[in-house]
Protein backbone atom coordinates (compact mmCIF):
# COMPACT_ATOMS: atom_id res chain seq x y z
CA UNK A 1 0.00 0.00 0.00
CA UNK A 2 1.00 3.78 -0.44
CA UNK A 3 2.75 4.82 2.38
CA UNK A 4 3.07 8.46 3.97
CA UNK A 5 3.02 11.09 0.82
CA UNK A 6 4.54 15.10 1.39
CA UNK A 7 3.79 17.45 -0.91
CA UNK A 8 5.73 19.89 -2.28
CA UNK A 9 9.33 17.69 -1.43
CA UNK A 10 11.02 21.38 -1.61
CA UNK A 11 9.99 24.97 -0.91
CA UNK A 12 11.63 28.21 -1.71
CA UNK A 13 10.33 30.91 -0.09
CA UNK A 14 11.19 34.81 0.45
CA UNK A 15 11.43 35.86 4.26
CA UNK A 16 8.03 37.10 5.53
CA UNK A 17 6.08 34.98 3.12
CA UNK A 18 3.38 32.61 3.97
CA UNK A 19 3.82 28.26 3.49
CA UNK A 20 1.53 25.62 3.72
CA UNK A 21 3.02 22.27 3.44
CA UNK A 22 1.00 18.68 2.64
CA UNK A 23 0.80 15.74 4.60
CA UNK A 24 -1.50 12.74 3.39
CA UNK A 25 -0.69 9.63 6.12
CA UNK A 26 -0.91 6.33 5.65
CA UNK A 27 -5.14 4.97 4.89
CA UNK A 28 -6.67 4.21 8.21
CA UNK A 29 -3.88 6.19 10.63
CA UNK A 30 -5.92 7.70 13.16
CA UNK A 31 -2.40 9.18 14.18
CA UNK A 32 -0.58 12.06 12.64
CA UNK A 33 2.52 13.76 13.83
CA UNK A 34 5.05 16.75 12.28
CA UNK A 35 8.52 16.97 13.10
CA UNK A 36 11.12 19.81 12.00
CA UNK A 37 14.45 18.61 11.17
CA UNK A 38 17.43 20.94 10.97
CA UNK A 39 20.83 19.87 9.11
CA UNK A 40 23.13 17.10 11.87
CA UNK A 41 19.92 16.96 14.25
CA UNK A 42 17.41 14.43 14.93
CA UNK A 43 14.17 15.63 14.24
CA UNK A 44 12.25 17.22 16.50
CA UNK A 45 8.53 17.17 17.74
CA UNK A 46 5.79 19.99 16.59
CA UNK A 47 2.84 18.53 17.11
CA UNK A 48 0.65 15.44 17.10
CA UNK A 49 -3.24 14.94 15.87
CA UNK A 50 -5.53 11.69 17.10
CA UNK A 51 -8.20 12.07 14.48
CA UNK A 52 -9.28 15.59 13.60
CA UNK A 53 -7.90 17.35 16.81
CA UNK A 54 -4.54 18.21 18.21
CA UNK A 55 -3.96 15.84 20.82
CA UNK A 56 -0.06 17.57 21.79
CA UNK A 57 1.16 20.85 20.14
CA UNK A 58 3.52 21.42 22.87
CA UNK A 59 6.71 21.41 20.32
CA UNK A 60 4.98 24.17 18.27
CA UNK A 61 7.40 26.44 18.69
CA UNK A 62 5.61 29.88 18.24
CA UNK A 63 1.98 30.85 17.06
CA UNK A 64 3.57 31.37 13.57
CA UNK A 65 2.90 28.00 13.09
CA UNK A 66 -0.12 26.21 12.95
CA UNK A 67 -1.59 22.92 11.87
CA UNK A 68 -5.48 21.26 10.79
CA UNK A 69 -5.99 18.25 9.96
CA UNK A 70 -10.25 19.13 9.56
CA UNK A 71 -11.45 15.40 7.99
CA UNK A 72 -8.68 13.26 10.20
CA UNK A 73 -6.96 12.35 7.26
CA UNK A 74 -5.07 14.70 5.41
CA UNK A 75 -2.94 17.66 7.57
CA UNK A 76 -1.32 20.86 6.35
CA UNK A 77 1.72 22.42 8.10
CA UNK A 78 1.05 26.15 8.31
CA UNK A 79 3.60 28.98 8.76
CA UNK A 80 3.08 32.55 9.03
CA UNK A 81 5.79 35.44 8.08
CA UNK A 82 8.28 32.35 7.80
CA UNK A 83 12.15 33.90 9.38
CA UNK A 84 15.03 32.38 8.09
CA UNK A 85 15.27 30.39 11.09
CA UNK A 86 12.70 28.23 9.98
CA UNK A 87 14.59 26.41 7.17
CA UNK A 88 14.78 22.83 7.82
CA UNK A 89 13.30 19.59 6.68
CA UNK A 90 9.79 19.29 7.99
CA UNK A 91 8.65 15.60 8.61
CA UNK A 92 5.64 13.83 8.66
CA UNK A 93 4.49 10.88 10.00
CA UNK A 94 1.46 8.67 11.12
CA UNK A 95 0.56 5.17 12.87
CA UNK A 96 -1.92 3.22 13.18
CA UNK A 97 -3.19 4.68 17.04
CA UNK A 98 -0.83 6.89 19.51
CA UNK A 99 0.93 5.62 22.51
CA UNK A 100 3.26 3.08 21.35
CA UNK A 101 2.26 2.58 17.66
CA UNK A 102 4.84 2.13 15.24
CA UNK A 103 5.19 5.41 13.28
CA UNK A 104 6.23 5.61 9.89
CA UNK A 105 7.51 8.89 8.08
CA UNK A 106 7.24 10.52 4.53
CA UNK A 107 10.46 11.51 2.62
CA UNK A 108 9.96 15.57 3.91
CA UNK A 109 9.87 18.72 2.95
CA UNK A 110 12.69 20.77 2.68
CA UNK A 111 11.80 24.49 2.96
CA UNK A 112 14.62 27.20 2.31
CA UNK A 113 13.56 30.85 3.72
CA UNK A 114 15.83 33.37 2.27
CA UNK B 1 12.72 15.87 30.44
CA UNK B 2 13.28 13.09 28.33
CA UNK B 3 16.48 13.22 26.28
CA UNK B 4 18.34 11.11 24.01
CA UNK B 5 21.66 10.91 23.17
CA UNK B 6 23.84 8.32 20.66
CA UNK B 7 27.17 7.61 20.86
CA UNK B 8 29.78 7.86 18.93
CA UNK B 9 28.46 10.38 15.91
CA UNK B 10 30.46 8.90 13.16
CA UNK B 11 31.77 5.44 13.04
CA UNK B 12 33.75 3.91 10.01
CA UNK B 13 34.46 0.50 9.74
CA UNK B 14 35.75 -1.64 7.14
CA UNK B 15 33.32 -3.97 4.87
CA UNK B 16 32.53 -7.21 7.06
CA UNK B 17 32.63 -6.49 10.69
CA UNK B 18 30.22 -6.30 13.63
CA UNK B 19 29.02 -2.87 15.24
CA UNK B 20 27.04 -1.26 17.39
CA UNK B 21 25.61 1.59 17.88
CA UNK B 22 24.63 3.01 21.31
CA UNK B 23 21.49 4.85 22.51
CA UNK B 24 20.92 6.60 26.03
CA UNK B 25 17.38 8.14 27.14
CA UNK B 26 16.51 9.40 30.95
CA UNK B 27 13.47 8.64 31.50
CA UNK B 28 12.78 4.80 31.98
CA UNK B 29 8.36 5.89 31.44
CA UNK B 30 8.31 5.19 27.79
CA UNK B 31 5.59 3.32 25.55
CA UNK B 32 8.84 1.72 22.96
CA UNK B 33 11.62 2.88 21.11
CA UNK B 34 12.70 2.76 17.23
CA UNK B 35 15.67 2.57 15.38
CA UNK B 36 15.57 4.43 12.21
CA UNK B 37 17.93 4.44 9.23
CA UNK B 38 18.07 8.18 7.40
CA UNK B 39 20.40 8.23 4.21
CA UNK B 40 21.62 11.51 2.89
CA UNK B 41 18.34 13.84 1.71
CA UNK B 42 15.57 11.19 2.47
CA UNK B 43 13.20 10.36 5.13
CA UNK B 44 13.43 8.05 7.58
CA UNK B 45 12.96 4.47 7.14
CA UNK B 46 11.81 2.54 10.69
CA UNK B 47 14.11 -0.77 10.80
CA UNK B 48 13.18 -1.81 14.72
CA UNK B 49 10.49 -0.88 17.18
CA UNK B 50 11.08 -2.69 20.68
CA UNK B 51 7.99 -2.34 22.68
CA UNK B 52 8.44 -1.22 26.70
CA UNK B 53 7.80 -5.01 27.88
CA UNK B 54 10.79 -6.52 25.90
CA UNK B 55 14.22 -6.90 25.51
CA UNK B 56 15.57 -7.13 21.83
CA UNK B 57 13.85 -7.68 18.61
CA UNK B 58 15.80 -9.05 15.50
CA UNK B 59 15.44 -8.59 11.67
CA UNK B 60 18.13 -10.06 9.09
CA UNK B 61 21.64 -8.64 10.29
CA UNK B 62 20.07 -6.35 12.71
CA UNK B 63 19.24 -7.05 16.65
CA UNK B 64 18.35 -4.19 18.79
CA UNK B 65 17.84 -4.35 22.71
CA UNK B 66 16.67 -2.71 25.72
CA UNK B 67 17.46 -2.17 29.14
CA UNK B 68 14.41 0.35 30.54
CA UNK B 69 15.82 0.17 33.85
CA UNK B 70 19.78 1.74 32.78
CA UNK B 71 18.13 4.20 29.72
CA UNK B 72 19.78 2.21 27.39
CA UNK B 73 19.07 0.37 24.18
CA UNK B 74 21.61 -0.88 21.58
CA UNK B 75 21.40 -1.68 17.75
CA UNK B 76 23.56 -4.53 16.47
CA UNK B 77 24.53 -4.70 13.00
CA UNK B 78 26.11 -8.25 11.57
CA UNK B 79 28.43 -8.33 8.90
CA UNK B 80 28.26 -4.71 7.82
CA UNK B 81 27.87 -3.82 3.97
CA UNK B 82 28.72 -0.67 2.10
CA UNK B 83 24.77 -0.15 1.54
CA UNK B 84 24.32 0.08 5.72
CA UNK B 85 26.14 3.67 5.38
CA UNK B 86 23.53 6.27 5.98
CA UNK B 87 22.66 7.77 9.55
CA UNK B 88 21.14 6.03 12.15
CA UNK B 89 18.55 7.10 14.69
CA UNK B 90 16.72 5.95 17.83
CA UNK B 91 13.85 7.12 19.30
CA UNK B 92 11.73 6.96 22.47
CA UNK B 93 7.88 7.17 22.36
CA UNK B 94 7.55 9.26 24.91
CA UNK B 95 3.20 10.19 25.79
CA UNK B 96 2.64 9.75 22.26
CA UNK B 97 5.46 11.69 20.39
CA UNK B 98 9.04 10.54 19.38
CA UNK B 99 12.04 12.38 21.37
CA UNK B 100 15.00 11.15 18.98
CA UNK B 101 18.81 11.24 19.21
CA UNK B 102 20.81 13.07 17.15
CA UNK B 103 22.07 10.15 15.19
CA UNK B 104 25.00 7.90 14.55
CA UNK B 105 26.36 8.41 10.81
CA UNK B 106 27.97 5.35 9.48
CA UNK B 107 30.28 4.40 6.68
CA UNK B 108 31.37 1.10 5.88
CA UNK B 109 33.90 0.99 3.49
CA UNK B 110 34.62 -1.64 0.82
Amino acid sequence: GAGVSQTPSNKVTEKGKYVELRCDPISGHTALYWYRQSLGQGPEFLIYFQGTGAADDSGLPNDRFFAVRPEGSVSTLKIQRTERGDSAVYLCASSLRPDGYEQFFGPGTRLTVL
Amino acid sequence: KQEVTQIPAALSVPEGENLVLNCSFTDSAIYNLQWFRQDPGKGLTSLLLIQSSQREQTSGRLNASLDKSSGRSTLYIAASQPGDSATYLCAVSHTGKLIFGQGTTLQVKP
